[in-house]
């Protein structure tokens, strides 16, 4: 069965810290996609990625960075981690057959 | 890429009973998607309508897809409490990125 694991189902971090989201995929998908989904405003997307090494932002970029180092993972780096970015974190991988999601990370900034 | 809009925001119906939610979009699109995202968790592919596709069947759902008037419709035929989930639809056109919109929110009872 296809998969897209993120690392941790429930984080929390302090405000300012550096923050690491890992996605890994195992299905050679070259589309990679980071969301937050908050409520009452649905799931936004924050970057994607194309290829390794590729990136563009998407409609939330603020506060956020990304790396794609190899084809299988997309990690979202919050730079320093403020209260406005708690949050469900998902990640997603895209083929012709649409969309696979990991189950998400809840983020809490305290 | 462009966003879809979930009719109605909510839905209540008791199980055994069809639910149908429906999509609209605003300009042409090459496929519609249908996921599911059960509370908490990542959103799951359910389905994937082309634009020359008028509808389609995987299991209990029937989608349907009227291109003239930019919308489809996800039927749950003999729902289950299990059917409980946040439901959304994606058009796609030429990009890679889907927009997501705040789904249908769609509780069956027992």
């Amino acid at each position: 069965d296809v998969k897209v694991t993120q690392s941790s189902r429930y984080l929390v971090k302090r405000t300012g810290e550096k923050v690491f989201l890992e996605c890994v995929q195992d299905m050679d998908h070259e589309n990679m996609f980071w969301y937050r989904q908050d409520p009452g405003l649905g799931l936004r997307l924050i970057y994607f990625s194309y290829d390794v090494k590729m990136k563009e932002k998407g409609d939330i970029p603020e506060g956020y960075s990304v790396s794609r180092e190899k084809k299988e993972r997309f990690s979202l780096i919050l730079e320093s981690a403020s209260t406005n970015q708690t949050s469900m974190y998902l990640c997603a991988s895209s083929s012709l057959f649409g969309y696979t999601f990991g189950s998400g990370t809840r983020l809490t900034v305290v | 890429s462009q966003q879809g809009e979930e009719d109605p925001q909510a839905l209540s119906i008791q199980e055994g009973e069809n639910a149908t939610m429906n999509c609209s979009y605003k300009t042409s699109i090459n496929n519609l998607q249908w996921y599911r995202q059960n509370s908490g968790r990542g959103l799951v592919h359910l389905i994937l309508i082309r634009s020359n596709e008028r509808e389609k069947h995987s299991g209990r759902l029937r989608v349907t897809l009227d291109t003239s008037k930019k919308s489809s419709s996800l039927l749950i035929t003999a729902s289950r409490a299990a059917d409980t989930a946040s439901y959304f639809c994606a058009p796609q056109g030429g990009s890679e990125k889907l927009v997501f919109g705040k789904g249908t929110k769609l509780t069956v009872n027992p």
